[in-house]
């Protein structure tokens, strides 16, 4: 079954330090999401992607951070100057055509674990 | 704007015996998917299942199933012979519509423990 995956599963940053974190979704979704779960936490909506732009971002998503899809393949979220308050577990996810109002869900990769120093 | 509560932080249930846990929502949309996953300590997130607004009849999936009454705004999961691999995190998660897209809105979660 074709999945979502992430990489690095965990990332150890110096506070200041931009950080990328990547994302491969399934080859035929079109919609591209990332998601944050502080630790103990509940998962919070981060940043929608859409045709190639952003389609919903929520106030987490401040201009230190920022999405691309540079290719055909990867999603990207990159965050400029890493604080401490930045350490979480990023989840990538993605969906296909018609999710919007059917029972298809968001798919989940395995996740990326943040820690700022 | 969308809200989802779980009330229980914490749930144990003797293995093979079954468990519901409860998630109420609030939206004033007339269409909205309510979802359910499940976290592992190891912390991926796994659908489980899912129930539309405008289903007539309650989603089951092998030993999940949804007890949905639209009344109460209530989504509550059943999980029947719990197994000790069930012990996780499980979240509700409700879909917000936007014009541009879709996002889901979780709930607090809560932790079962399955007891041998």
């Amino acid at each position: 079954e074709p999945e979502v995956t992430q990489t690095p599963s965990h990332q150890v940053t110096q506070m200041g330090q931009e950080v990328i974190l990547r994302c491969v979704p399934i080859s035929n979704h079109l919609y591209f999401y990332w998601y944050r779960q502080i630790l103990g936490q509940k998962v919070e909506f981060l940043v929608s992607f859409y045709n190639n732009e952003i389609s919903e971002k929520s106030e987490i998503f401040d201009d230190q951070f920022s999405v691309e899809r540079p290719d055909g393949s990867n999603f990207t979220l990159k965050i400029r100057s890493t604080k401490l308050e930045d350490s979480a577990m990023y989840f990538c996810a993605s969906s296909g055509q018609g999710a919007r109002y059917s029972n298809q869900p968001q798919h989940f990769g395995d996740g990326t674990r943040l820690s700022i120093l | 704007a969308q809200k989802i509560t779980q009330t229980q932080p914490g749930m144990f249930v003797q293995e093979k015996e079954a468990v519901t846990l409860d998630c109420t929502y609030d939206t004033s949309d007339p269409s909205y998917g309510l979802f359910w996953y499940k976290q592992p300590s190891s912390g991926e997130m796994i659908f489980l299942i899912y129930q539309g607004s405008y289903d007539q009849q309650n989603a089951t999936e092998g030993r999940y199933s949804l007890n949905f009454q639209k009344a109460r705004k209530s989504a509550n999961l059943v999980i029947s012979a719990s197994q000790l691999g069930d012990s996780a995190m499980y979240f509700c998660a409700m879909r917000e519509v936007t014009s541009g897209t879709y996002k889901y809105i979780f709930g607090t979660g809560t932790r079962l423990k399955v007891l041998a």
